[in-house]
């Protein structure tokens, strides 16, 4: 099935620590973001490739950092700069006409 | 800049009741518009959307929205609402172009037996 898998779903880091999140589809969509969702705030984009070997800062980038040197994968990296990093972060891809599909999340939390 | 704002954090109501969610968005620009909805602990999907044409738009499973242009607003509805309908409903906008998606804040639908 077509889908876009993020691991893990759950995360725990200790202060101080970088993390990565995963993210890959096998949609074969050229653009992916990352979003991250807090209470309260909706979903705020990170960041997003529109194609391989390119990607652009969303709103909240400081703190974080990505790649893209495969269409089926963006990971994102968590880095100690953020300083408020507990969050629940959602990969998407566009299949055209500004629609997003979603991954299942992944929850990071720090101790 | 473009925003969207979802004027009900939380809308309680009664199984097989009338509900709606609102929406409305900042934008000088032709927009695209979108509801999605999050179960518990998951992604969000998609709901509906307008892209262009008729103004109101339907999902398979009984909701529907209308585009009104001239109150920047993008209201959810659905005439009778189940158990199964309580989660967070987002509604979001793009001035077209990229995936670039504004939120709203999100409200959660809580339907009681």
């Amino acid at each position: 099935d077509g889908g876009i898998t993020q691991s893990p779903k759950y995360l725990f880091r200790k202060e101080g620590q970088n993390v990565t999140l995963s993210c890959e589809q096998n949609l074969n969509h050229d653009a992916m973001y990352w979003y991250r969702q807090d209470p309260g705030q909706g979903l705020r984009l990170i960041y997003y490739s529109q194609i391989v070997n390119d990607f652009q800062k969303g709103d909240i980038a400081e703190g974080y950092s990505v790649s893209r040197e495969k269409k089926e994968s963006f990971p994102l990296t968590v880095t100690s700069a953020q300083k408020n990093p507990t969050a629940f972060y959602l990969c998407a891809t566009e299949s055209g006409a500004n629609v997003l599909t979603f991954g299942a999340g992944s929850r990071l939390t720090v101790l | 800049a473009q925003s969207v704002t979802q004027l009900d954090s939380q809308v309680p109501v009664f199984e097989e009741a009338p509900v709606e969610l609102r929406c409305n968005y900042s934008s000088s620009v032709s927009v695209y518009l979108f509801w999605y909805v999050q179960y518990p602990n998951q992604g969000l999907q998609l709901l509906l959307k307008y892209l262009s044409g008729s103004t109101l738009v339907e999902s398979i499973n009984g909701f529907e929205a209308e585009f009104n242009k001239s109150q920047t607003s993008f209201h959810l509805r659905k005439p009778s609402v189940h158990i199964s309908d309580t989660a967070e409903y987002f509604c979001a906008v793009s001035e077209g172009g990229t995936g670039k998606l504004i939120f709203g804040q999100g409200t959660t639908l809580q339907v009681k037996p």
